[in-house]
């Protein structure tokens, strides 16, 4: 079955980078995507790549995929305290069952 | 559009008590996801619906949890009775299948269940 992982903190100082970082077991997956959850709040899409690429990046966000490693990676510039929040990483197939399979979630912990 | 929307956004309830928690998927969408968030378990699916048809069910942890979608606008997840260990924030999310290729789903700002 789908097993993804990670790291369960983070913490940064700001104006540092911060990686978060993820592992997943299926290599058939077609996208991979990062979601952030704020406080008290539901997860939100931040970014996504298609499993044929090897890197995305918008604005302050870099993702790096590698795919022999089944590895995926999410490395934010210039973090601020804003940014503090728990990551989610997520796979999805090409079974049109439209379901996403998350990882454990990171805290990101941004220290003034 | 208000995005999906979900009530009660707090429930505290007693053992043994039933519970109901809503869902109103974005307009226009045709799949529904219900997860559940705790800090020990971190974020579980426990059904997804295609159409109004429940496809996978496979992570509703017991026969005290039901969940239906009556129609395209309305969702509901049923604990009945609820015990102290359901405690956690209930999520809805939903998507359009067939979409944008992204599958990008929208989620809820949940339901934080309380049982004492």
């Amino acid at each position: 079955g789908e097993d993804v992982e990670q790291s369960l903190f983070l913490s940064v100082r700001e104006g540092d980078s911060s990686v978060i970082n993820c592992t997943y077991t299926d290599s058939s997956s077609t996208y991979l995507y990062w979601y952030k959850q704020e406080p008290g709040a539901g997860l939100q899409l931040l970014t996504y790549i298609f499993s044929n690429m090897d890197m995305k990046q918008d604005q302050r966000l870099t993702v790096l995929l590698n795919k022999k490693d089944k590895h995926l990676s999410l490395r934010i510039a210039d973090t601020q305290t804003g940014d503090s929040a728990i990551y989610f990483c997520a796979e999805a197939f090409q079974t049109g069952a439209n379901n996403l399979f998350f990882g454990t979630g990171t805290r990101l912990t941004v220290i003034p | 559009d208000a995005g999906v929307i979900q009530s009660p956004r707090h429930e505290v309830t007693e053992m043994g008590q039933e519970v109901t928690l809503r869902c109103k998927p974005i307009s226009g969408h045709n799949s529904l996801f219900w997860y559940r968030q705790t800090m020990m378990r971190g974020l579980e699916l426990l059904i997804y619906f295609n159409n109004n048809v429940p496809i996978d069910d496979s992570g509703m942890p017991e026969d005290r949890f039901s969940a239906k979608m009556p129609n395209a606008s309305f969702s509901t997840l049923k604990i009945q009775p609820s015990e102290p260990r359901d405690s956690a924030v209930y999520f809805c999310a939903s998507t359009l299948l067939g979409g944008l290729a992204k599958n990008e789903q929208f989620f809820g700002p949940g339901t934080r269940l309380t049982v004492l």
